[in-house]
């Protein structure tokens, strides 16, 4: 079955605890993309990557950390949590066609709390 | 289930009647959009899309229209059912590499 994963569901932490959220595809789509929910502002992009070892910062990169080691795995690393980083986290992934974007297809989410 | 949205639109609508959600976009450089529906406690799912050279794309039950001139966009769901009931994003892509989205709006249906 074709699909997004992500892990952990659920976290909850601390303040100043480094976490990593993992996304895998199963797809073999090239682009990968980390968004944030949050109540009254939709979704926001927070990294995105092109391809393997190719990565560029969305509109709300700051505090976070991803890496693109792998076509199928695109982490989502927080090396010092803070609690505005409290949030629903959404990857997405989706392959390039003719030079432009097509859908990109979600993962379930994590909701994170950071105390 | 997940808070989407504290204070999304919302439109309520009979089941068996048409709903029209509408998307105001930004940048009139952007040349691709998609229609996200996102029930509670799941991902956004993909609807359906339509690029710039079009006006009109017509799915199962869902028809996409794109108003370039005034830079709108709306979802039409024809016979609206229970399972529709949802918060519906739009998004658009400016043949960079990234999707803004829209604030969304909330979609509930009355049996």
């Amino acid at each position: 079955e074709a699909q997004v994963t992500q892990n952990p569901r659920y976290l909850i932490t601390v303040t100043g605890k480094k976490l990593t959220v993992t996304c895998s595809q199963n797809m073999n789509h090239e682009y990968m993309s980390w968004y944030r929910q949050d109540p009254g502002l939709g979704l926001r992009q927070i990294y995105y990557s092109m391809n393997v070892e190719v990565t560029d910062k969305g509109d709300v990169p700051e505090g976070y950390k991803v890496s693109r080691k792998e076509k199928r795995n695109f982490p989502l690393i927080l090396e010092s949590p803070s609690p505005n980083q409290t949030s629903l986290y959404f990857c997405a992934s989706s392959s390039r066609w003719r030079g432009q974007q097509e859908t990109q297809y979600f993962g379930p989410g994590t909701r994170l709390l950071v105390l | 289930g997940e808070s989407v949205g504290l204070h999304l639109p919302t439109l309520s609508v009979q089941e068996g009647d048409n709903s029209i959600i509408n998307c105001a976009y930004s940048n009139s450089a952007s040349d691709y959009f998609i229609w996200y529906k996102q029930e509670s406690g799941k991902g956004p799912q993909f609807i359906i899309d339509i690029r710039s050279n079009m006006d009109k794309r017509q799915g199962q039950r869902v028809t996409v229209l794109l108003n370039k001139t005034v830079k709108h966009l709306s979802l039409q769901i024809a016979a609206t059912q229970p399972g529709d009931s949802a918060v519906y994003f739009c998004a658009e892509n400016n043949a960079g590499n990234m999707l803004t989205f829209g604030g969304g709006t909330r979609l509930m249906v009355k049996p």
